[in-house]
């Protein structure tokens, strides 16, 4: 079982704010690194698909980068909104020996942004 | 329309009944997964299938099975339900694509075991 830890499990920011979070994973047999925001009453929907060790990726006012040497991802939100409100959840792909398994999940980051 | 659906979306049974979970998608992707999320735990892969023939179990697949009836079918069931099954279940499909293969959820089927 990979072990994909998330972290701080919950966190309330200040609308305006910025804030960060982290995911860390295996730092062998790297395939990819996913993030999706997972709103309330909703699906889960893919924010970040991230492959190269120092990749950067950027969508509006969030972004991420990846280590994959050292096995850990951030997630930057600058200038939270309201909107922001949601869990953040990372997920690990293996390489297999036909190509990539399923995600494993993280247990997510509870963001809540405060007006 | 919504590209990934699942039917039901909410379902109460009794211990011991068999259920099954539908999955459909028009997305046109050959891979399919089955996760389940419990409160504090996270998202855990079921099964999951790759193409029509291909049938792979996944972390946590015990006391559960899969039939992918087509390329556009997943479905998920549980023989004899039991109480710690009670979950939200999401179906997902991925369009395969190397590494930078995404998945796209389903709105869950959130299932009560009493």
């Amino acid at each position: 079982i990979l072990n994909v830890e998330q972290s701080p499990q919950s966190l309330h920011v200040q609308e305006g704010d910025s804030t960060n979070f982290t995911c860390s994973f295996p730092s062998s047999n790297f395939y990819a690194l996913h993030w999706y925001r997972w709103e309330t009453a909703k699906s889960p929907e893919a924010l970040f698909v991230m492959t190269l060790n120092g990749d950067e990726k950027k969508k509006g006012r969030i972004s991420a980068t990846l280590n994959t040497k050292e096995g850990y991802s951030y997630l930057y939100i600058k200038g939270s909104q309201p909107e922001d409100s949601a869990t953040y959840l990372c997920a690990f792909m293996a390489h297999s020996g036909g190509g990539a398994d399923g995600l494993t999940f993280g247990k997510g980051t509870h963001l809540i942004i405060q007006p | 329309d919504a590209d990934v659906t699942q039917t039901p979306r909410n379902r109460i049974t009794k211990t011991g009944k068999r259920i099954m979970l539908e999955c459909s998608q028009t997305k046109g992707h050959d891979r399919m997964y089955w996760y389940r999320q419990d409160p504090g735990l996270g998202l855990r892969l079921i099964y999951y299938s790759f193409d029509v023939k291909d049938i792979n179990k996944g972390e946590i697949s015990d006391g559960y099975s899969v039939s992918r009836q087509a390329q556009a079918k997943f479905s998920l069931s549980l023989e004899s339900a039991i109480p710690n099954q009670t979950a939200l279940y999401f179906c997902a499909t991925s369009d395969g694509v190397g590494s930078l293969e995404t998945q796209y959820f389903g709105p869950g089927t959130r299932l009560l075991v009493l």
